[in-house]
């Protein structure tokens, strides 16, 4: 099991919440993702960070915003939720450059608004 | 942005018998990975293989990568019911996104006993 931990599994939220999706690692990585993924579907990026203070968005254009204060954190928070954004959000890391190292994924966040 | 096509889509077994999937993309890569999904869980990897690399083999994973035809290739040998999941490819290289993998829509594999 990778130590790269999601919180919570599963969210059913109102339109118009505020929420924030939660992923902490524990293994020091400098590089931090978030992909979307609906059913049955490929994986989108939607923002990554190589380190403390950057943050950077994905090919898929997202409304979400994060933010990477400490090196094992990663929330991913919705201002204002819309059934739009019902789909499964998966955190990733890793050690450097992808170029030589595999990504860690945790179990997902299955995000539902109604 | 690039991503790797796997095909077939979906693909059903017998236990015993050898699954191959496919993925193809479209521009240069430093390497090629491939990744496996239980139903609504995170991936997991299973094997990298680097653009200077032909063939790579784990346990009864066998990747192919050809280049210049941009895709790649994983073998499950004699499937289990346990390697029913979905798989993906995964291509990194220096692009807009960095250094951040780039996924496909993945091979749904159905191993029945």
């Amino acid at each position: 099991e990778a130590d790269i931990y999601q919180t919570p599994r599963y969210l059913v939220i109102g339109t118009g919440k505020k929420i924030t999706l939660e992923c902490s690692q524990t293994m020091g990585h400098d590089k931090m993702y978030w992909y979307q993924q609906d059913p049955g579907m490929e994986l989108h990026l939607i923002h990554y960070s190589y380190g403390v203070n950057s943050t950077e968005k994905g090919d898929l254009s997202s409304e979400s915003t994060v933010s990477r204060i400490r090196t094992e954190h990663f929330p991913l928070t919705l201002e204002s939720a819309r059934p739009s954004h019902t789909s499964q959000y998966l955190c990733a890391s890793s050690e450097s450059t992808l170029s030589n190292t595999e990504a860690f994924f945790g179990q997902g966040t299955r995000l539902t608004v109604v | 942005s690039q991503q790797g096509e796997e095909d077939p889509q979906a693909l059903s077994i017998q236990e015993g018998e050898n699954a191959t999937m496919n993925c193809s993309y479209k521009t240069s890569i430093n390497n090629l990975q491939w990744y496996r999904q239980n139903s609504g869980r995170g991936l997991v990897h299973l094997i990298l293989i680097r653009s200077n690399e032909r063939e790579k083999h784990s346990g009864r994973l066998r990747v192919t990568l050809d280049t210049s035809k941009k895709s790649s290739s994983l073998l499950i040998t004699a499937s289990r019911a346990a390697d029913t999941a979905s798989y993906f490819c995964a291509t990194a290289s220096n692009s807009n996104s960095g250094y951040a993998l780039n996924f496909g829509k993945g091979t749904s594999l159905l191993v029945t006993p």
